[in-house]
């Protein structure tokens, strides 16, 4: 059971290019999160996905956009990136199925540095 | 909206010594309180919540934390801590009513165990 899989773990950009981070689960979940964690700052919320079909912004959302493909994935997008966008990305699941249990599973984070 | 601070950036411990860490919050309705921790190199996992009821909660690993309704708090306690407790720990809220589609996390304390 993989649970939540992020890829890439690694990737250097230079300032205006473009990527992809992609995020899959395989529990059935029907939100989805991406985190951006920054030193002293812990988690900020970048966008959220409650359900396939919505996303909503989170804290830091400028800068990102999102697309819910289906229940399994939820990619986040860098159209130009910027050195402040340098940080370790999580993307994280949970299920409000069966009543809510509160708990957010975390993939293993995606550290992405701007130059 | 709702902010998490957590007491401590950087705790050293020697091992058996006792742990408090600090967690208070700011919002004005009802909550439901998290501890996560980040053990190194891995993704963030689920130590202990706090829905309703009992206020002191017990979580894996012998961790507890007590929540003080008054005070705001949420502090995370373990009475003898060992080497494998070195990790990030992070204090989170989410209103009780959104169904964790708005998290908050506190900017984490990192926890050393010297052994």
């Amino acid at each position: 059971n993989a649970g939540v899989t992020q890829t890439p773990k690694f990737q250097v950009l230079k300032t205006g290019q473009s990527m992809t981070l992609q995020c899959a689960q395989d529990m059935n979940h029907n939100s989805m999160y991406w985190y951006r964690q920054d030193p002293g700052m812990g988690l900020r919320l970048i966008y959220y996905s409650a359900s396939e079909g919505t996303t909503d912004k989170g804290e830091v959302p400028n800068g990102y956009n999102v697309s819910r493909l289906n229940k399994r994935e939820f990619s986040l997008r860098l159209e130009s990136a910027a050195p402040s966008q340098t940080s370790v990305y999580f993307c994280a699941s949970s299920t409000t199925s069966g009543g809510w249990t509160g708990e957010l599973f975390f993939g293993e984070g995606s550290r992405l540095t701007v130059l | 909206a709702q902010s998490v601070s957590q007491h401590n950036h950087h705790v050293i411990l020697s091992e058996a010594a006792s742990l408090e860490l600090g967690c208070n919050y700011s919002y004005g309705g009802t909550v439901n309180l998290f501890w996560y921790v980040q053990y190194p190199g891995q993704h963030l996992q689920l130590l202990l919540k706090y829905f309703s009821g009992d206020p002191l909660v017990k979580g894996i690993k012998g961790f507890e934390a007590e929540f003080i309704k008054s005070k705001f708090s949420f502090n995370l306690r373990k009475p003898s801590v060992q080497w494998s407790d070195t990790a990030e720990y992070f204090c989170a809220v989410t209103p009780t009513d959104n169904y964790g589609q708005n998290f908050v996390f506190g900017p984490g304390t990192r926890l050393s165990v010297l052994p």
